[in-house]
């Protein structure tokens, strides 16, 4: 069966303490790997997409990159807002249904 | 000026009522979607329409019934709600069902 699984559950940084979250699959036809991140209270506010193994996203403190069988979300010099839950999504083939599944997500705190 | 919104945020009702979330999308997007996300933050989803047809149906009880009037709007029906229904349902919307999904702000059912 296809599934998207996240690690660690939460993780607390230091503001500053780099880091990275991992995203695991097992899928019989990838077709896009999303991440996304989500604040209390709100919908998920995409981030990245990543499509093929090698591949590499950048925004501000979070690079993003995919191998054959995870991703990557890493977190350079955090800050304090960059507290939320940051999830993984994998669109799979249209021969395992054509949906996106959601990993369990990561929560992530800063502390100044 | 909202990419994806959906009404109303809260939503408090007794065991057995029917309710209704609407959901509109100003993106111009094809593909529209309803997730579920629980008490343990997991989303998980449950219909994807695209171009007004319904393209996937999970494992989803019958009382509930989407209905698109048209591709910039997916509503979910919930009939007679029960308990274990309480949740915060997600309204998204994407180009194609393979690139980046949008999300709205959330609905928060609570049965009581």
């Amino acid at each position: 069966e296809d599934q998207v699984t996240q690690s660690p559950e939460a993780l607390r940084l230091q503001e500053g303490e780099s880091s990275s979250l991992n995203c695991s699959y097992t899928v019989s036809g990838l077709r896009g790997l999303f991440w996304y991140r989500q604040d209390p209270g709100k919908g998920p506010e995409f981030l990245f997409t990543l499509y093929s193994a090698g591949e590499e996203k950048e925004k501000e403190r979070l690079k993003a990159t995919l191998t054959k069988k995870e991703s990557f979300l890493h977190i350079t010099a955090p800050k304090p807002e960059d507290s939320a839950t940051y999830l993984c999504a994998v669109h799979f083939s249209k021969a395992a249904g054509n949906k996106l599944t959601f990993g369990g997500g990561t929560r992530v705190l800063v502390k100044p | 000026d909202t990419a994806v919104s959906q009404t109303p945020k809260y939503l408090v009702t007794q065991m057995g009522n029917d309710k209704s979330i609407k959901c509109e999308q100003n993106l111009g997007h094809d593909t529209m979607y309803w997730y579920k996300q629980d008490s343990k933050k997991f989303l998980k989803i449950m219909f994807s329409y695209n171009n007004k047809e319904l393209i996937i149906n999970e494992t989803v009880p019958n009382r509930f019934s989407p209905k698109s009037p048209d591709k910039a709007h997916l509503n979910l029906h919930i009939n007679s709600l029960e308990l274990g229904d309480s949740a915060v349902y997600f309204c998204a919307s994407s180009l194609r069902a393979d690139t980046e999904a949008f999300f709205g702000q959330g609905t928060r059912l609570t049965v009581v």
